[in-house]
């Protein structure tokens, strides 16, 4: 069974520390995704990444940026974190292009 | 831009029913569609795709079906049971192995 982890599932931080949110795969994924999720909002896309080093953006890119240094590793850094970046984010990974996607259990973040 | 819609929004049945739940987009140039099921505070459960070029997907008590000309997929699910209670998501992929989501059918099965 494909297993995706998260590092965290509740984090709590402070307006303007920097956050890492962690993802690891151990199936030999081609492909990491990170997602956002709000009420009302559903899943939005923030970045993804096809290959080690290599990243594209999503639809809601402003304020994060990632790190994929090694293939089963992706990273969501939050810069400087704010308020209206309280959410569930979810981490989902897949073989290659258009195959099925399997996701993390998720970390609830909360930015105070 | 792509935009999936899922009715109805949150359905309430009770258990032993069949209940069919319904995904439709705006632009039928789709690879795949797949269906979720997410549980409270939890993260997504895959739980069918079906390819552009198939009509439908069987797993145990559940059936998806498309129809990318019309842009619809239905999923059915057989004689539901309490534990079938969770959020289900549609989602469809247009390329990069990118999804675009539905917000979700809330199903509640009583017992």
């Amino acid at each position: 069974d494909v297993k995706v982890t998260q590092s965290s599932r509740y984090l709590v931080k402070r307006t303007g520390e920097k956050v890492f949110l962690e993802c690891v795969q151990d199936m030999d994924h081609e492909n990491m995704f990170w997602y956002r999720q709000d009420p009302g909002l559903g899943l939005r896309l923030i970045y993804f990444s096809y290959d080690v080093k290599m990243k594209e953006k999503g639809d809601i890119p402003e304020g994060y940026s990632v790190s994929r240094e090694k293939k089963e590793r992706f990273s969501l850094i939050l810069e400087s974190a704010s308020t209206n970046q309280t959410s569930m984010y979810l981490c989902a990974s897949s073989l290659g292009s258009n195959n099925e996607q399997f996701f993390g259990p998720g970390t609830r973040l909360t930015v105070l | 831009k792509q935009e999936v819609t899922q009715i109805p929004a949150a359905l309430s049945v009770p258990e032993g029913e069949n209940l069919v739940l319904n995904c439709s987009f705006t632009d039928s140039a789709i690879y795949n569609l797949q269906w979720f099921r997410q549980d409270p505070g939890k993260g997504l459960t895959s739980l069918l795709l079906i390819q552009s070029s198939q009509r439908e997907q069987t797993s145990g008590r559940l059936n998806a079906s498309l129809d990318k000309s019309s842009g619809r997929s239905t999923l059915y699910i057989a004689a539901s049971q309490p534990g079938d209670s969770a959020t289900y998501l549609c989602a469809v992929s247009q390329g990069y192995s990118t999804l675009t989501f539905g917000k979700g059918t809330m199903l509640l099965v009583s017992p």
